[in-house]
């Protein structure tokens, strides 16, 4: 399969706790997207990145939230001491380039605050 | 103000009829995709559309742009149930790269 991949599908943490969200992107893709979806909500753009550069962060919120698309490996989605609030579906998207070109998603990661 | 808005939100049809979804702004975009997304999945890409009055046929289902690129339409053609879901619109705002998601259509269609 060379959609997008994210893992965990499902991931459960306790307030205060860490959770980190991975996504490798389509082969050949460089531009990773995240973003967040709420029940009976539309998708939320979060954060934009291209390999090593964080793009565009305006969608994340200024703490607690950090994201990385290192050289090597996947996108990685950091939330520090998760609230209940975080609860919610993370999903990933990624693309060839930027501006028309369409986004692919991955089936998301549903994070799960106790 | 709100920026996109896609109706109707929810939709319940027997199997055999017609339906359009529709996505209406006042901006213009660029280019706009449809995606289709089951409870539990990610969004499926089903097209994208760039050109003002372009029209775009994947089987049953039929995309328009608007002329002014600023909405968009979904006819499907005889639904049938598989083609329950979320659809949602995602423009792309013209000059960025970003796209916008609107709430959607939930779509069930009764055997």
């Amino acid at each position: 399969n060379a959609g997008v991949m994210q893992n965990p599908r499902h991931l459960v943490r306790r307030r205060g706790q860490e959770a980190r969200l991975r996504c490798s992107p389509m082969k050949g893709h460089s531009h990773v997207y995240w973003y967040r979806q709420l029940p009976e909500e539309g998708l939320k753009f979060m954060v934009y990145l291209q390999k090593e550069n964080i793009i565009d962060e305006s969608g994340m919120p200024k703490e607690r939230f950090s994201a990385e698309f290192p050289k090597e490996g996947p996108s990685i989605l950091r939330i520090q001491q998760v609230v209940r609030g975080d609860s919610a579906a993370y999903f990933c998207a990624s693309s060839l380039s930027q501006g028309n070109q369409p986004q692919h998603f991955g089936d998301g990661t549903r994070l799960s605050i106790l | 103000t709100q920026l996109l808005e896609q109706s109707p939100q929810f939709l319940s049809i027997q199997e055999g009829e017609n339906l359009t979804v529709y996505c209406n702004s006042s901006s213009v975009f660029s280019s706009l995709q449809w995606y289709r997304q089951e409870p539990g999945e990610g969004p499926v890409l089903l097209v994208t559309v760039v050109t003002g009055g372009e029209v775009k046929k994947l089987k049953r289902l039929t995309f328009q742009f608007g002329d002014a690129r600023k909405d968009s339409s979904l006819h499907i053609t005889a639904a049938q149930p598989g083609d329950t879901g979320l659809y949602l619109c995602a423009p792309n705002l013209a000059g960025t790269y970003k796209y916008i998601f609107g709430t959607g259509t939930r779509l069930k269609v009764l055997a």
